[in-house]
């Protein structure tokens, strides 16, 4: 189980807007650990989308955005296209186990 | 353009060993830090190991402390995991991974990633 929680499952139309959250503590995303966030399909490498809990790289639509708050943090994606359907993770570090944790993953289906 | 390109995953025995390798281009592999990050079959990502551009500081996450080595070859552009007295639960796709460099896009995030080897141990 891990240390990070996210929903193991949203789903949109495309157009619409969905948030994945990620749910730490005062260990992790608590401390002020930056979260990042990134995008994997099966079989490919997965990709960075937020990093720095808001900034996205460059390539990354901005339809793709990221806020933080306390102990929580979250990943927006509006505009769903169906290109955007795949696994999301989010990642921070964790101060008591001293490690870089990923939450569970959250996959995205669009309608 | 930045490449990073696992190699040597298998399937191998229980209490087996296993070396996998990460070549690195497209950038000053020698300037950043790396890491191994695993998915097994139906799971999510697990870190699992990390080094310092130099090599001298080196961290494990918990399930692989004392069985697997990560190393590094600055002069061959090349990340290295050692691993020693595999277990059926080590069984997974293995990533190396690059952390952006301070004060560039992608800091402090796993910002490149390679496609993965898999390692099956199984008997």
């Amino acid at each position: 189980q891990s240390v990070l929680t996210q929903p193991p499952s949203v789903s949109g139309a495309p157009g619409q807007r969905v948030t994945i959250s990620c749910t730490g503590s005062s260990s992790n995303i608590g401390t002020g650990s930056d979260v990042h966030w990134y995008q994997h399909l099966p079989g490919t490498a997965p990709r960075l989308v937020i990093y720095g809990d808001t900034n996205r790289p460059s390539g990354i639509p901005d339809r793709f955005s990221g806020s933080k708050s306390r102990t929580s943090a979250s990943l927006a994606i509006a505009g769903l296209q169906a290109e955007d359907e795949a696994d999301y993770y989010c990642q921070s570090y964790d101060t008591s186990l001293s490690a870089w944790v990923f939450g569970e993953g959250t996959k995205l289906t669009v309608l | 353009q930045v490449q990073l390109v696992e190699s040597g995953g298998a399937l191998v025995k229980p209490g087996g060993s296993l070396r996998l390798s990460c070549a690195a281009s497209g950038f000053a592999f020698s300037d950043y830090y790396m890491t191994w990050i695993r998915q097994a079959p139906g799971k999510g990502l697990q870190w699992v190991s990390y080094i310092s551009n130099t090599g001298n500081t080196i961290y494990y996450g918990d399930s692989v402390k004392g069985r697997f080595t990560i190393s590094r070859d600055n002069a061959k552009n090349t990340l290295y995991l050692q691993m020693n007295s595999l277990r059926a639960e080590d069984t997974a796709i293995y990533y190396c991974a690059r952390e952006g460099w301070v004060g560039e896009e992608g800091e402090g995030a796993f910002d490149k990633w390679g496609q993965g080897t898999m390692v099956t141990v199984s008997s």
